[in-house]
């Protein structure tokens, strides 16, 4: 059973636009909500991640949205460039003792066009 | 930097072999991770261990044993190839006190 649904699967963008990707949890007891990203060739890095008690947080060109009542939260990517084509992969999971087991959504692949 | 090092970026085994997937990472973290990603699935967890000589069963453990004798160093194991297992393996580690996960570039193993 898929506990993080994320879409779309793949998402083509021009250069300065929005990107936004989506994810639905599940499982109420989640704590923590990070985005990766990966590139070709490389392993996923942590982009930005968020904790239930706040509703938003920006870095940089970077948003996630979080939603606790409707279990959703979002990346929006401002001023997309084609240096953030990547794959997006969002991910939860509740603290266990000391350490954190990550559920990922299924990923979608960022293209953006100059 | 956080380094985490996969011993092969691609290895091609036949069915039915044994093969061994290594990892190390130099930031003293407790805790190791093995995903396996396929497309349209995304991460999944195989195995992780929280401890030198702990592990704890991931989501998909089928198929697949683990080996963590040293705290930098964890070993994936397949004991019998099936072209299944076909897949990138990616390898991750965290500190206890955080939950980021650093990543390493990942083995893609194919099995024929």
């Amino acid at each position: 059973q898929q506990q993080v649904k994320q879409s779309p699967q793949s998402l083509i963008v021009q250069k300065g636009g929005i990107s936004i990707i989506n994810c639905a949890y599940e499982n109420t007891a989640f704590d923590y909500f990070p985005w990766y990203q990966q590139f070709p060739g490389k392993g996923p890095a942590l982009l930005i991640a968020i904790r239930p008690d706040v509703s938003e947080k920006k870095e940089g060109r970077f948003t996630i949205s979080f939603n606790k009542s409707a279990k959703q939260f979002s990346l929006h990517i401002m001023d997309s460039q084609p240096g953030d084509s990547a794959t997006y992969f969002c991910a939860a999971s509740k603290r266990s003792g000391g350490y954190n087991k990550l559920i990922f959504g299924a990923g979608t692949r960022l293209a953006v066009h100059p | 930097d956080v380094k985490v090092t996969q011993s092969s970026r691609y290895l091609v085994k036949r069915t039915g072999e044994k093969v061994f997937l290594e990892c190390v990472q130099d930031m003293d973290h407790e805790n190791m991770f093995w995903y396996r990603q396929d497309p349209g699935l995304g991460l999944r967890l195989i195995y992780f261990s929280y401890d030198v000589k702990m592990k704890e069963k991931g989501d998909i453990p089928e198929g697949y044993s683990v080996s963590r004798e040293k705290k930098e160093r964890f070993s994936l194991i397949l004991e019998s190839a099936s072209t299944n297992q076909t897949s990138m393996y990616l390898c991750a580690s965290s500190s206890s006190g955080s939950g980021e996960q650093f990543f390493g570039p990942g083995t893609r193993l194919t099995v024929l």
